[in-house]
């Protein structure tokens, strides 16, 4: 059964460096997106990226967030200068035309 | 502002019981109602899920209700198992499909 892949799966990090979290999604979906999940705390939309560009962003999404596809296969999720409340579960999800939406394993990210 | 909020918190069932949990929604707008099943370390797994022009659906032991005019959905495991033991997250979306999920409850059912 096709899935959403990304890596890595644990990722630790100092304050201010940048990270980058990588997604496969599911091929002929069209709809990629991030969610992320602090510890114990609900899923919460990042972005949404469709026809290669962002179609919405949530007021977590700051200029210290970025996301591309950049050869039709990968979708990063890049965080320029990394802080301590950054330190989350990060989903990236896929959809194709349907309503449907198909979650990763998720990365963990420790910011230290 | 809180779109999408769930109860109860945590549940604790036998073996065989009927796990509910509710949800209830604000936004009008919002015409797609999945849930999503979360063990510990994974990400939420599509489970079922619902439009409003349906009050119920089933798929094998997981039932949705739906009741529109309160703006209320429900998920139901019947004849629940020790394997079910996991988070449960409600969601809701309109066109644009951004999700906005419940704080998630947490299922325990007891051999």
């Amino acid at each position: 059964e096709p899935e959403v892949t990304q890596t890595p799966s644990h990722q630790v990090t100092q304050m201010g460096q940048e990270v980058i979290l990588r997604c496969v999604p599911i091929s002929n979906h069209l709809y990629f997106y991030w969610y992320r999940q602090i510890l114990g705390q609900k899923v919460e939309f990042l972005v949404s990226f469709y026809n290669n560009e962002i179609s919405e962003k949530s007021e977590i999404f700051d200029d210290q967030f970025s996301v591309e596809r950049p050869d039709g296969s990968n979708f990063t999720l890049k965080i320029r200068s990394t802080k301590l409340e950054d330190s989350a579960m990060y989903f990236c999800a896929s959809r194709p035309t349907g309503r449907s939406t198909f979650f990763g394993q998720g990365t963990r990210l420790t910011v230290v | 502002q809180q779109q999408v909020k769930q109860s109860p918190q945590s549940l604790i069932v036998q073996k065989g019981g009927i796990p509910i949990i509710n949800c209830a929604y604000e936004n009008t707008a919002f015409d797609y109602f999945p849930w999503y099943q979360q063990f510990p370390g994974k990400g939420p797994a599509l489970l079922i899920a619902i439009r409003p022009d349906v009050s119920e659906k089933k798929e094998g032991r997981f039932t949705i209700s739906f009741n529109k005019s309160a703006k209320q959905f429900s998920l139901h495991i019947m004849d629940s198992q020790p394997g079910d033991s996991a988070t449960y997250f409600c969601a809701a979306s309109s066109g644009n499909n951004r999700l906005a999920f419940g704080k998630g409850n947490q299922v325990v059912v007891i051999p």
